[in-house]
C-alpha cells in the first residue's frame, strides 16, 4: 500500500484558517487521495477526497500538487469542534478498506 | 441525516467467551466493513463484506472471527473465544457504492478480562 507521511500534531486558533499537509510521493497514477478525522471517542469520518483537481465542499476544501506527491486539507475556519485526529489515505479505484496511518492530532485553541 | 449504528457502546466479557458485535448499516448501502482501535492505536482494517461474502480480510481476522449479515439490516461480528488482545474499539462502516465514501458508527469498546 502507498504510503502517506503526516506531521503527528498541529495547533491552530479558533477562527483562523489551519492547513494541514500529508506527502504521499509514492502515489500511483489511480489513488485517490481520502481524508477522514476522528473526533475524540468517536468513529473516524470522512471529510473529503479527490484525483487530481482541487475540490472544495462543505467541510473543507483539499489542494493537490501537480504531480500529486503532496496535498493539503484547508479548514477555512477552524472552531474547537474540528479538534480530532486527520487522517490522509490513498485508496485505490478498486480497493474497499481504508489503510489508516497515525494522521495529525489537531488542537484548537480558543 | 441516516447514521450506522452499533450496539452494545459498551462490552464486557471474560476471555474465552463468545461476544457479538451488532452494527446497522445505512439502509441502502452495499459495501460493510469491520474496523478495531486498540486504545491509543491507529484503526486497523479488519474485514470487508459485500453480496452477502467475505470480499477481503486482514490477518487480524483470523478463525476467531466471523461475520454475518442475518436478516438483510444487522450486520454481525462474532468473537468465537476471545483473548485479553481483543480489548479494543470495534467500528462499524458502510458505504452506498463501490467509489462512495464510508460511513463509520459511534462504536462498541469491548473490554476483555
Amino acid at each position: 500500500d502507498a504510503k502517506t507521511t503526516q506531521p503527528n500534531s498541529m495547533e491552530s486558533n479558533e477562527e483562523e484558517p489551519v492547513h494541514l499537509p500529508c506527502n504521499h510521493s509514492t502515489i500511483s497514477g489511480t489513488d485517490y487521495i481520502h481524508w477522514y478525522r476522528q473526533l475524540p471517542s468517536q468513529g473516524p469520518e470522512y471529510v473529503i477526497h479527490g484525483l487530481t483537481s482541487n475540490v472544495n465542499n462543505r467541510m473543507a476544501s483539499l489542494a493537490i500538487a501537480e504531480d500529486r506527491k503532496s496535498s493539503t486539507l484547508i479548514l477555512h475556519r477552524a472552531t474547537l469542534r474540528d479538534a480530532a485526529v486527520y487522517y490522509c489515505i490513498l485508496k485505490g479505484r478498486s480497493q474497499g478498506n481504508l489503510i489508516f496511518g497515525k494522521g495529525t492530532k489537531l488542537s484548537v485553541k480558543p | 441525516e441516516p447514521e450506522v449504528t452499533q450496539t452494545p457502546s459498551h462490552q464486557v466479557t471474560q476471555m474465552g467467551q463468545e461476544v457479538i458485535l451488532r452494527c446497522v448499516p445505512i439502509s441502502n448501502h452495499l459495501y460493510f466493513y469491520w474496523y478495531r482501535q486498540i486504545l491509543g492505536q491507529k484503526v486497523e482494517f479488519l474485514v470487508s463484506f459485500y453480496n452477502n461474502e467475505i470480499s477481503e480480510k486482514s490477518e487480524i481476522f483470523d478463525d476467531q472471527f466471523s461475520v454475518e449479515r442475518p436478516d438483510g439490516s444487522n450486520f454481525t461480528l462474532k468473537i468465537r473465544s476471545t483473548k485479553l488482545e481483543d480489548s479494543a474499539m470495534y467500528f462499524c462502516a458502510s458505504r452506498e457504492g463501490e467509489f462512495s465514501e464510508q460511513y463509520f458508527g459511534p462504536g462498541t469498546r469491548l473490554t476483555v478480562t
